[in-house]
């Protein structure tokens, strides 16, 4: 039982450049969420998905697309990645989304992105 | 303004001490979650509640609703502690978290 799994852990890219950061549970769970977590800032939503096919926007979401391919997938997209991107994106699951307010988080490992 | 405040932003202790950390917040919540993220970089839930208290071995978690507030208590302070503390709440109708910005404790022997 892997839990969050992230990929990559670590990732540099050039201003311009696109890539995708992938995050899959084996926890049954149907919320995921994409956070970004920058110094001295709190953990900020970009994206997240109540259920496998919906997606809404969170509080930081340009720049970024997601995608909820199944259950166990949701993958965050930078399509043209700029210095501003540079941060650590973690990948986060709950059980259901109507639940949210009674339920734990589970946080994956965490992908350490810098954009030069 | 952030909605959730937590304080203090840095602590230091001996260890054995007796730590709190405090987080406030605006508007009424239907829960609030106290996180933990360790050195490496990854984050894993402590507690979360909605009214009085819970405990988990040395970690002691309130929340006063009317006064908005809840307190994370550590006792007998370890080395092993050290880490940065997160409070988070969720709003009622909501299926989202709001993050305070951290606690960074570091407890030395």
């Amino acid at each position: 039982n892997a839990g969050v799994t992230q990929t990559p852990k670590f990732q540099v890219l050039k201003t311009g450049q696109s890539m995708t950061l992938q995050c899959a549970q084996d926890m049954n769970h149907n919320s995921m969420y994409w956070y970004r977590q920058d110094p001295g800032m709190g953990l900020r939503l970009i994206y997240y998905s109540a259920s496998e096919g919906t997606t809404d926007k969170g509080e930081v979401p340009n720049g970024y697309n997601v995608s909820r391919l199944n259950k166990r997938e949701f993958s965050l997209r930078l399509e043209s990645a700029a210095p501003s991107q540079t941060s650590v994106y973690f990948c986060a699951t709950l059980r259901s989304a109507t639940s949210a307010s009674f339920d734990e988080q589970y946080f994956g490992p965490g992908t350490r992105l810098t954009v030069t | 303004k952030n909605e959730v405040e937590q304080s203090p932003q840095n602590l230091t202790a001996q260890e054995g001490e007796f730590i709190t950390i405090n987080c406030s917040y605006s508007v009424g919540i239907s829960a609030l979650h106290w996180l933990q993220q360790h050195p490496g970089g990854g984050i894993v839930s402590l507690f979360m509640l909605s009214s009085g208290k819970k405990k988990h071995g040395r970690l002691i978690a309130t929340i006063n609703i009317q006064e908005k507030h809840s307190s994370l208590h550590i006792t007998a302070s370890h080395p092993r502690d050290s880490a940065v503390y997160i409070c988070a709440v969720s709003f009622i109708n909501t299926d989202k978290l709001i993050f305070g910005t951290g606690t960074r404790l570091q407890v030395f022997p």
